[in-house]
């Protein structure tokens, strides 16, 4: 069975530019997470879905970004304008009803330059 | 100061050996631990869950002190493959989201 699948795997942007980072998660799982990790601050979670509605997006770090689960099987993760502290890399991860294991994706490794 | 808080180490250890991580957290209604553990430049995935009572897993053994408000994860016989970074998770309130420490960093040498 396929994971969590997630696009791009790699993106450079110029500063003050659109993002949009896309998340498959894996059939059936109820939750859908997205997590920001990088060297100083760790993994941290920005907001989780349960079937597809927004559950705590309290992680988010400012207005410049913006979560969608339009339907089961797909999730974005938009930032606009970028900025060059948003460069980490961006995971997104599901888990089924019931279960606290989560299985991420590859993550997106996101450099804004 | 974080919820969840890891020695980042690195931890350098010989194959063979044993070596335990200890992580802490702040939050004392916390329900829910797990070791996860991530590979270089990989996505992390659970290694074993933590019960009150401990659990074993093979040469993993985690442990959990709530008085103490600490977990913690031992690994005997270490071997090369188990070098990688090891992240303690925490759950605190009654939902899904997890709370991860910074990880510990364990490389095993030869």
């Amino acid at each position: 069975d396929a994971g969590v699948i997630q696009s791009p795997r790699h993106e450079v942007t110029e500063m003050g530019q659109e993002v949009t980072l896309r998340c498959k998660p894996i059939s059936g799982h109820d939750y859908l997470f997205w997590y920001r990790q990088t060297m100083m601050r760790g993994l941290e979670l920005l907001i989780y879905f349960n079937n597809n509605v927004p559950i705590d997006d309290s992680g988010m770090p400012e207005d410049r970004f913006s979560a969608k689960m339009p339907n089961a099987s797909f999730s974005t993760l938009k930032i606009q304008p970028s900025e060059p502290r948003d460069s980490a890399v961006y995971f997104c991860a599901s888990s089924p009803q019931g279960a606290y294991e989560q299985y991420f994706g590859p993550g997106t490794r996101l450099t804004v330059t | 100061r974080k919820e969840v808080e890891q020695d980042p180490g690195p931890f350098n250890v010989p194959e063979g050996a044993t070596v335990a991580f200890n992580c802490t957290y702040s939050n004392s209604a916390s329900q829910s631990f797990f070791w996860y553990r991530q590979d270089c430049r990989k996505e992390p995935k659970l290694l074993m869950s933590v019960y009150s009572s401990g659990n074993e897993d093979g040469r993993f053994t985690a442990q959990l002190n709530r008085a103490s408000q600490y977990i913690s994860l031992l690994i005997r016989d270490s071997k090369l493959s188990d070098s990688a970074t090891y992240l303690c998770v925490v759950i605190t309130n009654s939902g899904y989201a997890l709370n991860f420490g910074k990880g510990t960093s364990l490389l095993v040498t030869p």
